[in-house]
């Protein structure tokens, strides 16, 4: 079954303590994107990757950082959160850029 | 940079009723235009999409014209059900391919 899979799927952090967000994919896609979702602001993106060591700063990169080392990994790394980063983390990705986007179930992180 | 605004929620109406919710866009060159939808606990699924001024994407009985000379890409559909209720969002991909760019996001709540 094509996914995209995102872990976990709920995280209640400290700030200042540094965490990863993981996100598969198997579908072969080039393409790989991450949002957070905020209350009355749509998706906004954070990040996204057009292949294996290509990423670049979506919207809002401020206090994330990514990586590409495997054509179906993108993890998203926050090394020191905090609690403006609370919000719904969505992962993505595509196949070549007129194609649909395929979305995770999302991961929730609270920062205390 | 590229914007796109939707009508804010809650959306509430009775089974069989007329849907619309209205997008609007701004952007430079010719974006692609796609509706989204997001069920309870799960992340965003393709719902239609538009390439090109004048299509017209459809699916599952929801519709959207792509509308240049009014920037607009308003989803319709004729007769909802209890089944559609969700959140909605309206988004534009930019000419490089690179960024989707979302609306905040409509919930609809649809009542037997």
């Amino acid at each position: 079954e094509a996914q995209v899979t995102q872990n976990p799927r709920y995280l209640i952090t400290v700030t200042g303590k540094k965490l990863t967000v993981t996100c598969s994919q198997n579908m072969n896609h080039e393409y790989m994107s991450w949002y957070r979702q905020d209350p009355g602001l749509g998706l906004r993106q954070i990040y996204y990757s057009m292949n294996v060591e290509v990423t670049d700063k979506g919207d809002v990169p401020e206090g994330y950082k990514v990586s590409r080392k495997e054509k179906r990994n993108f993890p998203l790394i926050l090394e020191s959160p905090s609690p403006n980063q609370t919000s719904l983390y969505f992962c993505a990705s595509r196949t070549d850029r007129g194609s649909e986007a395929f979305f995770g179930q999302g991961t929730r992180l609270t920062v205390v | 940079g590229n914007s796109v605004t939707q009508m804010e929620g809650p959306v509430t109406l009775s089974e069989e009723a007329f849907l619309t919710i209205n997008c609007t866009y701004t952007a430079t060159g010719y974006p692609s235009l796609f509706w989204y939808v997001q069920y309870p606990g799960e992340g965003l699924q393709l719902l239609l999409k538009a390439t090109k001024a004048d299509d017209k994407g459809s699916n599952k009985g929801f519709e959207a014209t792509y509308r240049k000379e009014t920037t607009s890409f308003h989803l319709e559909k004729g007769s909802v059900q209890v089944s559609d209720s969700a959140v909605y969002f309206c988004a534009l991909r930019n000419n490089a391919g690179n960024m989707l760019t979302f609306g905040g996001g409509t919930r609809l709540m649809v009542k037997p």
